[in-house]
């Protein structure tokens, strides 16, 4: 069964400071990674893809460790509406989607 | 754009009843999906469909039946609710399944309670 694996914390981290989450798969066939942003009650929402060269989105980092099959993510300067579930997602190439993780609960404290 | 809708937003059933989720999407997106969501367990794939007129099984289907009809909506179908199936409920829909055009973009989900 494909698996992608979270520290569910929570995270409670002081408003301004870098923050990392990392996430583990285990289908070594998966293709694309990507983190997705729930607030609470509500859907998920696409953050970044994570590409193998790493990638960056002004205050976020993504990066992706083929040979130990793990996907991280930075967050720098934290804000308040940071606060959220981080989800680590994969897609293993077929038509049936994606394989979420459990999320990672970040609480960003003033 | 309204993007992904669901209907309804909440619901009380009673063991036995039976129900449908509708999910419509203007995106003209081929790919349709339907999760459920419980605490502690992450999103769960429950039925997929890649184009107008398919469907396909995924992790958790026992329990659903899923229809698409038409290529912008996708209904889920409880024909027999249990309190195991009490969940958010959460449709999604992507162009494709290749590369970064698997982007999935969720409803903001249905919350249904089995007494």
């Amino acid at each position: 069964r494909k698996e992608v694996e979270q520290d569910p914390g929570p995270f409670n981290v002081p408003e301004g400071a870098t923050v990392a989450f990392n996430c583990t798969y285990s289908n070594s066939a998966s293709q694309s990674f990507f983190w997705y942003r729930q607030d609470c009650r509500k859907e998920p929402k696409l953050l970044m893809s994570v590409y193998s060269s790493g990638n960056e989105d002004g205050r976020f980092t993504a990066q992706l460790n083929r040979a130990s099959q793990y996907i991280s993510l930075l967050i720098r300067d934290s804000k308040l509406s940071d606060s959220a579930t981080y989800l680590c997602v994969s897609w293993g190439g077929g038509a049936d989607g994606l394989t979420f993780g459990k999320g990672t609960h970040l609480i960003i404290q003033p | 754009n309204a993007g992904v809708t669901q209907t309804p937003k909440f619901r009380v059933l009673k063991t036995g009843q039976s129900m449908t989720l509708l999910c419509a999407q203007d995106m003209n997106h081929e790919y349709m999906y339907w999760y459920r969501q419980d605490p502690g367990m992450g999103l769960r794939l429950i039925h997929y469909s890649v184009g107008e007129g398919t469907t396909a099984k995924g992790e958790v289907p026992d329990g659903y039946n899923v229809s698409r009809l038409k290529k912008q909506n996708f209904l889920l179908g409880l024909e027999s609710a249990a309190p195991s199936q009490t969940s958010v409920y959460f449709c999604a829909s992507s162009y494709g399944y290749t590369g970064v055009q698997e982007t999935q973009y969720f409803g903001p989900g249905t919350r249904l309670l089995v007494l």
